[in-house]
C-alpha cells in the first residue's frame, strides 16, 4: 500500500519566516498527492493538491510541487502567519476509489 | 451548503460497553469514509461506504463496524469497547477525489 514520511514536528517559525514541511511517499501507479491541514478542534481541511508529475497545487499562499522523480511534495509558504498554526498532513491517492493514506502530521506554530 | 456533521462530538463510555457514532455527508456526496486519530497511531483509515456498500476496508477488527443508508448518512459501531478505543473518530465525504471532513466525535473510554 501508500506510504508516507512527514519531517517530524513541532516546527516553531516567528511570523513572516519561510516555511517548508518536507514529505516524501511511495505508491501505486501514479497518485494523486494531497495537503490537508487540521486547525486545532476542528476536523481536517483539504489546503491543496496536484495530479500529475510537475503539477503545483496552490492555496491561501502554501504551494507544493508533484515531483514524480523524487516522490515528493514538499510543502512551502513564503510568509507564516500566526494564523497558520495547525498541523498539517501529507496524503497520496491512489486507486479508483481515492482514499488518501495520512502522514504522521507536522505541527507547526508561528510565534508574533 | 452545509458541511459534514457527526453526532455527538464527546462521548464517554466504559470498557465493554458498545457506542454508535453517526455522519451526515454533504449532499450529493455518496462515499463516506471513518478515520480514528490517536497521538500515537495519527490518522488510521477504517472504511469506506459508497451506495450503502463498504467499498474499502482498513486494518481494523471486527469490534468495528458501520453501514451507509440510503439517503448517504453513515453510522459507525464499536462494541466492547477497550481503553485503546479512546481516539478522535473522523467521519469524510467525497464526490470525487477530494475528502471534506466533518469535526469529528471524541470517544474516551474509561
Amino acid at each position: 500500500g501508500d506510504s508516507v514520511t512527514q519531517m517530524e514536528g513541532p516546527v516553531t517559525l516567528s511570523e513572516e519566516a519561510f516555511l517548508t514541511i518536507n514529505c516524501t511517499y511511495t505508491a501505486t501507479g501514479y497518485p494523486s498527492l494531497f495537503w490537508y491541514v487540521q486547525y486545532p478542534g476542528e476536523g481536517l481541511q483539504l489546503l491543496l493538491k496536484a495530479t500529475k508529475a510537475d503539477d503545483k497545487g496552490s492555496n491561501k499562499g502554501f504551494e507544493a510541487t508533484y515531483r514524480k522523480e523524487t516522490t515528493s511534495f514538499h510543502l512551502e509558504k513564503g510568509s507564516v502567519q500566526v494564523s497558520d498554526s495547525a498541523v498539517y498532513f501529507c496524503a497520496p491517492a491512489s486507486g479508483g476509489s481515492y482514499i488518501p493514506t495520512f502522514g504522521r502530521g507536522t505541527s507547526l506554530i508561528v510565534h508574533p | 451548503k452545509a458541511g459534514v456533521t457527526q453526532t455527538p462530538r464527546y462521548l464517554i463510555k466504559t470498557r465493554g460497553q458498545q457506542v454508535t457514532l453517526s455522519c451526515s455527508p454533504i449532499s450529493g456526496h455518496r462515499s463516506v469514509s471513518w478515520y480514528q486519530q490517536t497521538p500515537g497511531q495519527g490518522l488510521q483509515f477504517l472504511f469506506e461506504y459508497f451506495s450503502e456498500t463498504q467499498r474499502n476496508k482498513g486494518n481494523f477488527p471486527g469490534r468495528f463496524s458501520g453501514r451507509q443508508f440510503s439517503n448517504s448518512r453513515s453510522e459507525m459501531n464499536v462494541s466492547t469497547l477497550e481503553l485503546g478505543d479512546s481516539a478522535l473518530y473522523l467521519c469524510a465525504s467525497s464526490l470525487l477525489d477530494e475528502q471534506f471532513f466533518g469535526p469529528g466525535t471524541r470517544l474516551t473510554v474509561l
